[in-house]
């Protein structure tokens, strides 16, 4: 069975300052890794996914993500934040070939950018 | 495309209710599931289908049912509701396959259940 852990449950930044947030995972098989943005009161939408090949994965709005195999990590990274990226941030995991589309998803992260 | 609709919105219904979510996708996606979100928890899949006819059960099914006749439509039923189902619910639809499709999410329904 896989497992996500997202290390920070709120993470408080100031605009223009660079934010991480931390994801680890845990997985018998291969896996593919994807990362959820939810705006207030919406549904989730896609951030970025990694599936195979370069580790560095870059997504909408500036953000980009690291895959680490051997510390089974894929943090969120932005060099420098805006107000409007407030939002709870998910990483997710499914397991890469046969069932991916079954995601396993981390308890989440609220990021809160303050002026 | 309209994408992921669910209907309602919102709802309140009292214990041993009944009631059907809607989800529908207009996008021809083989798979759909539902998923439920409470604070602190994170999304936790309930059942999913992978095609008309096919259903099968994620990590949290207990008190619900699904089924699914069309590609389209994905219904999530709660046969007798409890207090523990107060959540929000969100549906969701993607290719199915080996290619680490991205899920679209529907809007969500915040049921309340006093």
């Amino acid at each position: 069975a896989q497992s996500v852990t997202q290390l920070d449950s709120q993470v408080p930044v100031f605009e223009e300052a660079p934010v991480e947030l931390r994801c680890n995972y845990s997985s018998s098989v291969s896996v593919y890794l994807f990362w959820y943005v939810q705006y207030p009161n919406q549904g989730l939408q896609l951030l970025l996914k990694y599936l195979s090949g370069s580790t560095l994965v870059k997504g909408i709005n500036g953000f980009e993500a690291e895959f680490n195999k051997s510390q089974t990590s894929f943090h969120l990274r932005k060099p420098s934040v805006h107000i409007s990226d407030t939002a709870e941030y998910f990483c997710a995991v499914s397991e890469g070939g046969g069932s991916n589309y079954k995601l396993t998803f981390g308890k989440g992260t609220l990021l809160t950018v303050n002026p | 495309n309209a994408g992921v609709t669910q209907t309602p919105k919102f709802q309140v219904l009292k214990t041993g209710q009944s009631m059907t979510l809607q989800c529908a996708q207009d996008m021809n996606h083989e798979y759909m599931s539902w998923y439920r979100q409470d604070p602190g928890m994170g999304l936790r899949l309930i059942h999913y289908s992978v095609g008309a006819g096919i259903t099968d059960q994620g990590e949290v099914p207990n008190g619900y049912n699904v089924s699914r006749s069309t590609t389209e439509d994905f219904p999530l039923r709660l046969l007798s509701a409890a207090p523990s189902q107060t959540s929000v619910y969100f549906c969701a639809s993607s290719l199915s396959g080996t290619g680490g499709y991205e899920q679209y999410f529907g809007p969500g329904t915040r049921l309340t259940v006093t």
